[in-house]
């Protein structure tokens, strides 16, 4: 079946870390996209891609890291500069990002990062 | 700038009664919009989307929505709520022109009791 894959399910960050969160889409999707949920905030824009090599900001780039070497995967840094990292991040994709696009986005399971 | 409003954080319905969730937006131009369902330590589940046309939007598990231009409002609706529909609820918004990134609410949480 097609779908989005993210791992680990729970990970663990020590101070001063980085950790890499993995995004792997088997949609033929072009867009992929990270979200961060925290309770009561609804998803916040990370990064976002539209091709490969490519990628975009979204709102709370700011301690984050992001590659796009190839069109299905996406992977996510969590820098030591991110000083509350504490979260659910979401990965998600779509067969294009263009304003024109209707189509909806694919969601992955997630991944639960906490602090040590 | 666009956004998106679900002023409820909490909504509690009696299984069988009929449910509204709601969600207002602003976006420059038309608007695309989404709906969304999030269950306990899940990915988020598309539900249905209203892109242009009818104003009643029909979407998966028996949810619809209508949209209202003059109010810039998308309210989810289900005729008859059901305890499996006890879940986490997001709207969304994109402008059809331009090409920036969807924005969700900050969601409702939907709490059906038997």
């Amino acid at each position: 079946d097609g779908g989005i894959t993210q791992s680990p399910k729970y990970l663990f960050r020590k101070e001063g870390q980085n950790v890499t969160l993995s995004c792997e889409q088997n949609l033929n999707h072009d867009a992929m996209y990270w979200y961060r949920q925290d309770p009561g905030q609804g998803l916040r824009l990370i990064y976002y891609s539209q091709i490969v090599n490519d990628f975009q900001k979204g709102d709370i780039a700011e301690g984050y890291s992001v590659s796009r070497e190839k069109k299905e995967s996406f992977p996510l840094t969590v820098t030591s500069a991110q000083k509350n990292p504490t979260a659910f991040y979401l990965c998600a994709s779509s067969i294009d990002a263009r304003a024109t696009s209707i189509q909806p986005q694919h969601f992955g399971d997630g991944t639960r990062l906490s602090i040590l | 700038a666009q956004s998106v409003a679900q002023p409820e954080d909490q909504v509690n319905v009696a299984e069988g009664n009929p449910l509204t969730v709601k969600c207002t937006y602003s976006v420059s131009g038309n608007p695309y919009l989404f709906w969304y369902v999030q269950y306990p330590n899940r990915g988020l589940q598309f539900l249905l989307k209203y892109i242009t046309g009818d104003n009643l939007v029909k979407g998966s598990y028996g949810f619809e929505a209508e949209f209202n231009k003059s109010q810039t409002s998308f309210h989810l609706k289900k005729p008859s709520a059901l305890v499996s529909d006890s879940a986490l609820y997001f709207c969304a918004v994109r402008s059809s022109s331009g090409n920036t990134p969807l924005v969700f609410g900050k969601g409702t949480r939907l709490s059906v009791i038997a």
